[in-house]
């Protein structure tokens, strides 16, 4: 009964190909993310989608398409890898209306662009 | 916009010493949400504790406590008798309302403790 899940765990892939991670939660919240944490532990915000809507686009290069095709899933597609792209992505969600709450994380996608 | 930051980009501390972990955030909302993350070395992100920006009580969950002082923008995270399984990288997040709707977590960079035996 895991509350947010994410596949693959690790991922390695070579440069120039498309990828995809997938998340799914079973907390019924209205939202989810994806956050790239660095070789340096930063974590930083790259999407947000409420109910289905994008919300947050931070600066992300657009060989990166969330999708989400109901509120309980945000998957992450990556075109034409780079090497740069190696990083720990996690999916997180929660109750997006009431900021009082924490979110939930996934166990992260280890993924290496070689 | 919202900012966090954590000093402190490691400590090392011995068993059993007590161990404080600085968190300073900026924000112009009155109302706001603070937030301590754990990251053990299998990579999990673990859930501690929120808090409220009316709630200035200072909290304390068996060896941790956490002093909330908004005079000073600051939410600072105490590890009492510090264990070897406490050795992680700790984050400092503040929560945001994005657009009317929807909510964004901004994460400080985090303070890597390594407790020696």
């Amino acid at each position: 009964d895991t509350a947010v899940s994410q596949t693959p765990k690790y991922l390695v892939t070579q440069m120039g190909n498309d990828k995809s991670i997938k998340c799914e939660q079973n907390l019924g919240h209205d939202t989810m993310y994806w956050y790239k944490q660095d070789s340096k532990k930063f974590l930083k915000i790259m999407f947000s989608y409420n109910n289905k809507e994008l919300i947050i686009n931070e600066t992300v290069p657009n060989r990166f398409s969330p999708k989400s095709p109901d509120k309980a899933h945000l998957n992450l597609h990556i075109n034409s890898l780079e090497l740069g792209d190696s990083a720990v992505y996690f999916c997180a969600s929660s109750h997006g209306l009431i900021l009082n709450t924490e979110a939930f994380f996934g166990q992260g996608t280890r993924l290496t662009v070689v | 916009a919202q900012k966090v930051t954590q000093a402190q980009t490691e400590i090392s501390v011995v068993e059993k010493e007590d161990v404080t972990l600085d968190c300073v955030y900026e924000t112009r909302d009155t109302t706001y949400y603070l937030f301590w993350y754990k990251q053990p070395p299998s990579g999990e992100l673990v859930f501690l504790i929120r808090r409220n920006s009316f709630d200035e009580q200072n909290e304390i969950s068996g060896r941790y406590s956490w002093n909330f002082q908004k005079s000073t923008s600051s939410f600072n995270f105490t590890i009492t008798a510090s264990q070897v399984v406490d050795s992680a990288v700790y984050f400092c997040a503040l929560s945001e309302r994005r657009d009317n709707y929807g909510q964004n977590f901004v994460f400080g960079p985090g303070t890597r403790l390594s407790v020696l035996p």
